[in-house]
């Protein structure tokens, strides 16, 4: 049982180039996450998605783009990628958005915009 | 703007010690806080999910309190072991009366056992 998985596991890109991230989870989760972290930051929440074909913003959604186009996978874009977007991506999946399903979280993409 | 904090930000301990650290979150709209222990080149996993005011969890030599009222809710761990060694994060849960529940992270505690 894979879980959350996330790939590209690393990415360098140059300022205004354009890239996506997949995240697909085989547990038959309703709600994903996509997450980025910053030192000293704690995990903050780009934009989720409550069920196939629904998505909705988070706490710092500039700048992204996602789709849930099937239920399994969650992608996560960058139009035009700038050096603020340097930070590693979490995506997480739980059962529904309730505080009392724990998420479940992929191993993170490490991205670095020059 | 809702805010959770952690401290320490990190802490070292000898093994053997005993150590807690603190997630202090709004005391307004409460509905879940849970914990995660995060390992180096890992993913976050979770340890705790509370809900209600005064819950205690326990999970081996890691246990859990709960003050909703005052806004806090301590980790605690008996007997560290470098194996205990890793970010330890909160994430609170809130459930605006406008709007969908709503997950914050704390910054974390990172926890260094030394043997």
């Amino acid at each position: 049982n894979a879980g959350v998985t996330q790939t590209p596991k690393f990415r360098v890109l140059k300022t205004g180039q354009s890239m996506t991230l997949l995240c697909a989870q085989d547990m038959n989760h309703e709600y994903m996450y996509w997450y980025r972290q910053d030192p000293g930051m704690g995990l903050r929440l780009i934009h989720y998605s409550v069920g196939e074909g629904t998505t909705a913003k988070g706490e710092v959604p500039d700048g992204y783009n996602v789709s849930r186009l099937k239920k399994q996978n969650f992608l996560l874009g960058l139009e035009s990628a700038a050096p603020s977007q340097t930070s590693v991506y979490f995506c997480a999946s739980s059962y529904t958005e309730s505080g009392g399903n724990i998420q479940y979280f992929g191993a993170g993409t490490r991205l670095s915009v020059l | 703007i809702l805010n959770v904090e952690q401290s320490p930000q990190s802490l070292h301990v000898q093994e053997g010690d005993s150590t807690n650290f603190t997630c202090s979150f709004p005391s307004s709209n409460f509905y879940a806080l849970h914990w995660y222990r995060w390992e180096t080149a890992k993913s976050p996993e979770a340890l705790f999910v509370m809900t209600l005011n005064g819950d205690e969890k326990k999970k081996g030599r890691i246990s859990a309190t709960l003050n909703t009222k005052e806004g806090y809710s301590y980790l605690y761990i008996k007997g560290s072991q470098p194996e205990d060694s890793a970010t330890y994060l909160c994430a609170f849960w809130h459930r605006p009366k406008t709007s969908y529940d709503k997950v914050i992270f704390g910054p974390g505690t990172s926890l260094s056992v030394i043997p």
